[in-house]
């Protein structure tokens, strides 16, 4: 089924403290990844990507874990800061097909 | 690399009023070209799928003469909402995603939010 919800989780971290966000993905058959951040009237920004031929990818404070067996993606950010503070998505890809969007969860960074 | 211009960012009308929103990719070609509606604290809706050079690809409940879509050039697509009502104000999201595979990421423009008056 399709993983679209109706309302955004929240997540409250210290500045400077560790963020986990998470993801449940609908598709087993998905293979490809992503999470988007997006600010307030804006687009969604690509954050990282991952393949299914993979358990985890590292880019710059970010980190995405991916568990297929639990078809379950996270998404952590180091030493979190104000201007993390979005709307995060995870993006799941069955490849050929559309991009199937998660709920969405907003980060809150407190100072 | 990989920006995608939305315009115009915000349009204020009145009922009736037929919209176009354009979604161009600046420095990359985009055979495929999506569609999305977000309502406030919600996810991203996906309404369409625009394909350059045919006919766009409309998602369940989406009436396509209600959104009109153009692909005419790889850098190009249009979305015009025609005759908008106020039920049609919403914030509409284009992405594009680069030509040559189909794992690779979608890109956003930074949305136009519609209000119809």
């Amino acid at each position: 089924g399709e993983s679209v919800g109706l309302h955004l989780p929240t997540l409250s971290v210290q500045e400077g403290d560790n963020s986990i966000i998470n993801c449940a993905y609908s598709n087993s058959a998905s293979d490809y990844f992503i999470w988007y951040k997006q600010e307030s009237g804006k687009g969604p920004q690509f954050i990282i990507d991952i393949r299914s031929n993979m358990d985890k990818r590292q880019g710059q404070r970010v980190t995405v874990l991916l568990n297929k067996t639990v078809k379950h993606l996270s998404l952590q950010i180091a030493a979190t800061q104000p201007g993390d503070s979005a709307v995060y998505f995870c993006a799941e890809n069955n490849y050929g097909q559309n991009f199937v969007f998660g709920p969405g969860t907003r980060l809150s960074v407190l100072p | 690399g990989a920006v995608v211009s939305q315009h115009p960012s915000r349009v204020i009308c009145k009922s009736g009023t037929s919209v176009k929103i354009e979604c161009r990719s600046l420095d990359f070609q985009a055979t495929t070209m999506f569609w999305y509606r977000q309502f406030p604290k919600q996810s991203l809706m996906l309404m369409a799928t625009s394909n350059e050079g045919s006919k766009a690809t409309y998602e369940q409940g989406v009436e396509k003469d209600k959104f009109l879509i153009n692909h005419a050039s790889l850098t190009l697509s249009t979305l015009t909402v025609t005759s908008a009502h106020p039920e049609d104000s919403s914030f509409y999201i284009c992405s594009a995603r680069k030509t040559g595979g189909d794992n690779q990421p979608q890109h956003f423009g930074d949305g136009t939010r519609l209000s119809i008056l």
